[in-house]
């Protein structure tokens, strides 16, 4: 089976600009997630979908931070404008409905500058 | 507190020697547990995961969970240098959420 897609792998831009990121989860994954990772530091979550339904997102920055996932599969995260704090790797990660553990996916180390 | 709390290491083991990684965790009504590798530069690989008191063992892992105490270890059997990685012990809260600790570094000295 094809893991979990994330594209790009890395991005630089510079503060102020847009950014987004995509997700392709697991074939049949109906719950995906987009976690921030910062250096040292465990996996944070930033929203949690059930299909197309974003059932978490108590932890999303929403001025800056959005995110869709049409049609319940690809999974867009997209931060306008960005900050230098924002430098991090975004890590989306799928699951089958259930209680167990996630698959993540390469991640996108975004640094802004 | 945070909800997952592990001791960050460096954790220095010998090659064929035990490693033992320990995690303890706050909301009591959290149900089940998961271990982590995560190699530099890499995203993390579910390697174990646990829902009932007691051991859980595949391979060279065992995973090991006391309810009552709040605490998740994972033993791995005769390290090896490939072993060398990060470690993150992560639980679904009550709110069906899964919370990570920020990890446990793990060398194995050849």
């Amino acid at each position: 089976e094809a893991g979990v897609v994330q594209s790009p792998r890395y991005k630089i831009i510079e503060k102020k600009q847009p950014v987004a990121f995509w997700c392709n989860p697991i074939s049949g994954h109906n719950t995906l997630y987009w976690y921030l990772q910062n250096l040292g530091q465990g996996p944070e979550l930033l929203i949690r979908y059930e299909n197309e339904e974003a059932v978490d997102d108590s932890q999303l920055p929403k001025d800056r931070f959005s995110a869709e996932r049409l049609k319940g599969v690809d999974s867009t995260l997209k931060i306008q404008p960005a900050e230098l704090g924002d430098s991090a790797v975004y890590l989306c990660a799928s699951s089958r409905a259930g209680g167990f553990g996630y698959t993540f996916g390469s991640g996108t180390r975004l640094t802004v500058v | 507190q945070k909800e997952v709390e592990q001791n960050s290491g460096p954790l220095s083991v010998p090659e064929g020697a035990i490693a033992s990684l320990n995690c303890t965790y706050s909301d009591r009504g959290s149900q089940s547990f998961f271990w982590y590798r995560q190699y530099s530069g890499k995203s993390p690989e579910l390697i174990m995961s646990i829902y009932s008191n007691g051991d859980k063992e595949d391979g060279r892992f065992t995973a090991q969970l006391n309810k009552a105490s709040q605490y998740v270890s994972l033993l791995i059997r005769d390290s090896q240098p490939s072993d060398s990685a990060t470690y993150l012990c992560a639980g679904r809260n009550r709110d069906d959420k899964i919370i990570f600790g920020k990890g446990t570094r793990l060398h194995i000295l050849p």
